[in-house]
Formats: structure tokens, sequence, C-alpha cells
């Protein structure tokens, strides 16, 4: 079975400051993982996804996130956050190659960002 | 971008109405789709996938009779809450993968419908 945890329910950062919204998953085999954003009222809008290759994958907005396969991280970072930045991430895995299965999500880690 | 369109965004109606919701990817082809519920402050619980020209699979717990789903086309899926009461007030949000591509594209979302029983 595959599942995601998402260990913050809030996060608070300065703005300009560096953020980061830690995500760890568990799946039988090879993961496949994304980051999606919610603002109020609206969809999950996505962000970012690993598949293969380069631990660092680079996303929308500026955010980045570090694939780390011994720690079965894959935590979602910005270099300088934006009061703008401020809404609802989502953390989501599927196992690869399992056909046209849904994407199981974590609960969801509110970021706030103080200017 | 990909781009799944849902309808109506928002619904405030008297217990009893049935009411449907309707998703569409507008510039893909989506042979399943997905059909999600959020509770406030909560993630998203999935519901049921929905699967074209067939019928939809449902998740534990939730019940198909009150929940009908049709995926009639392979742009369009409606989830319909029949009989609704207050206690189906929440937020639906569609989903929707491009069939052609394989299971590393990600997801695409609607825009939710907020509904309200009153």
């Amino acid at each position: 079975a595959q599942s995601v945890a998402q260990p913050e329910d809030q996060v608070n950062v300065a703005e300009g400051n560096p953020l980061t919204v830690k995500c760890t998953y568990s799946v039988s085999g090879n993961p496949y993982l994304f980051w999606y954003v919610q603002y109020p009222n609206r969809g999950l809008q996505f962000l970012l996804k690993y598949i293969t290759g380069d631990n660092l994958v680079k996303g929308s907005y500026g955010f980045e996130a570090e694939f780390n396969k011994s720690q079965t991280s894959f935590h979602l970072k910005k270099p300088s956050a934006l009061v703008s930045d401020s809404a609802l991430y989502f953390c989501a895995v599927r196992e690869g190659d399992s056909g046209n299965t849904p994407l199981v999500f974590g609960k969801g880690t509110r970021l706030s960002v103080i200017a | 971008g990909a781009v799944v369109s849902q309808h109506p965004s928002r619904v405030i109606c008297k217990s009893g109405t049935s009411v449907k919701i309707e998703c569409r990817s507008l510039d893909f082809q989506a042979t399943t789709m997905f059909w999600y519920r959020q509770f406030p402050k909560q993630s998203l619980m999935l519901m049921a996938t929905s699967n074209e020209g067939s019928k939809a699979t449902y998740e534990q717990g939730v019940e198909k009779d009150k929940f009908l789903i049709n995926h009639a086309s392979l742009t369009l899926s409606t989830l319909t809450v029949t009989s609704a009461h207050p206690e189906d007030s929440s937020f639906y949000i569609c989903s929707a993968r491009d069939s052609r591509g394989r299971g590393s594209q990600p997801q695409h979302f609607g825009d939710g419908t907020r509904l309200s029983i009153l």
C-alpha cells in the first residue's frame, strides 16, 4: 500500500527566508512523487514532480524538491519565500507503472509567509 | 497546459435536491477521472474512480447510489449527489490525467464545487 506523511500541519516563515515543507512516502516499488498547492476555494495546482533522474527537481514559482531515496523523503523547498506563497501544500505519490491508479495524498501542510 | 473545467463552482440548495457536477478535460482525453471530497482543513478523500464507458469504482464507505457517476465520453465525467442532505455539504473536486501519457503524468484538477445543502 502507498502512503504519504506530511508531519507538519502548519509552517510559518518570514518573507525572504528559505522555506521547507516536509514529506515522506512509502511505496513498494519505484515512486512517482508530486507536489501540489491549493489556494482557498480552489482546486489543486501542480507544482512539480519526480519520476526519475536528477534528485533535485525544479518546478513552478521558484519551488524545488529533493528526492532522497534512503530517507524516503521528498521535501519541498524555496530559497526565498513570498507572502503570496501562503497556501495549503499537498505531497502525493503513486507507484510507478501501477496503471491508471489515483495519486495518494498527504494530509496537507498550511504554509504562512509573514511579511 | 492541461486544463480541467469543473462546473458549477458553487451550489446552494434545499435538502432533498439532486445536484449534478460536471468535470471536463478541455485539451486532452481522459479515460479515467477521479472524484474527491475535501472537508474543511482536511486532505482530499478519494470517493471514486470514473471510467469511460464502464462503471465507476467506488472507495470503501462511499454510497454508490448516493453519488452517481457517469463518464459518457473521453472528456466528460459527471457526479450527481442524489437527494442531498446537509451532511453532504462539502467541497468536491474532480481530477483527470491525460490518457495518452504514461503514469508519470500529473493529475490535473478542477477548481472544485462548493456544495451547501440547507
